[in-house]
């Protein structure tokens, strides 16, 4: 069955760290997946997607994620946090169907 | 209209009564979706349509319907209203398996 998990449900950070918020999935093939980023009291919006290619993708805000294909993760970096950075995220995935996690409230603290 | 958009933004509905959640979206895009958001069980996907014309269940489609009459609307109606249905609402879109663009949410009390 086709699944992802954010094994976090709270990620705590100081401003200026650095930041990673997990993801881990599984599909059978080759799955797109996504982080998407909400803000409160508003809809999800797209941060960034790798479908193939270059492993570590680059995406709005800063972001990036790394697919390594082997751990079956897409983890979401930040080199340097912000503490507008704080929100909740999503990773998901996709092949014939979409599967969102259940979210990851990262908070930067000043 | 730029994106996605939906109507109302909030609703307090008595238990029992039928209510339609409108969404549009101005993108062309094939697939609409329908989710609903609750704390702690992150998006559920309600119903879904790939194309104009068709259809399909989600995760969890009892108690709610939906049509496809044309590429830009997908209203979601829910038949008689019951307080499990308290919730936000998302509708979104997209262009095949690709990112999806959401729109602002409907926040549904139903009391």
């Amino acid at each position: 069955a086709q699944s992802v998990a954010q094994p976090e449900d709270q990620v705590n950070v100081a401003e200026g760290n650095p930041l990673t918020v997990k993801c881990t999935y599984s599909v059978s093939g080759n799955p797109y997946l996504f982080w998407y980023v909400q803000y409160p009291n508003r809809g999800l919006q797209f941060l960034l997607k790798y479908i193939t290619g270059d492993n570590l993708v680059k995406g709005s805000y800063g972001f990036e994620a790394e697919f390594n294909k082997s751990q079956t993760s897409f983890h979401l970096k930040k080199p340097s946090a912000l503490v507008s950075d704080s929100a909740l995220y999503f990773c998901a995935v996709a092949t014939y169907k979409y599967i969102f996690g259940t979210g990851t409230r990262l908070k930067v603290l000043a | 209209i730029a994106g996605i958009t939906q109507a109302p933004t909030s609703q307090i509905l008595a238990a029992g009564r039928r209510m339609t959640l409108r969404c549009t979206q101005d993108m062309r895009h094939n697939a609409m979706y329908w989710y609903r958001q609750d704390l702690g069980l992150g998006l559920r996907l309600i119903h879904y349509s790939n194309t104009a014309g068709t259809t399909g269940k989600g995760e969890v489609p009892d108690g709610y319907s939906v049509s496809r009459a044309n590429t830009d609307d997908f209203p979601l109606t829910l038949a008689s209203a019951v307080p499990s249905q308290t919730s936000v609402y998302f509708c979104a879109s997209s262009d095949s398996v690709n990112e999806q663009f959401f729109g602002p949410g409907t926040r549904l009390t139903v009391l």
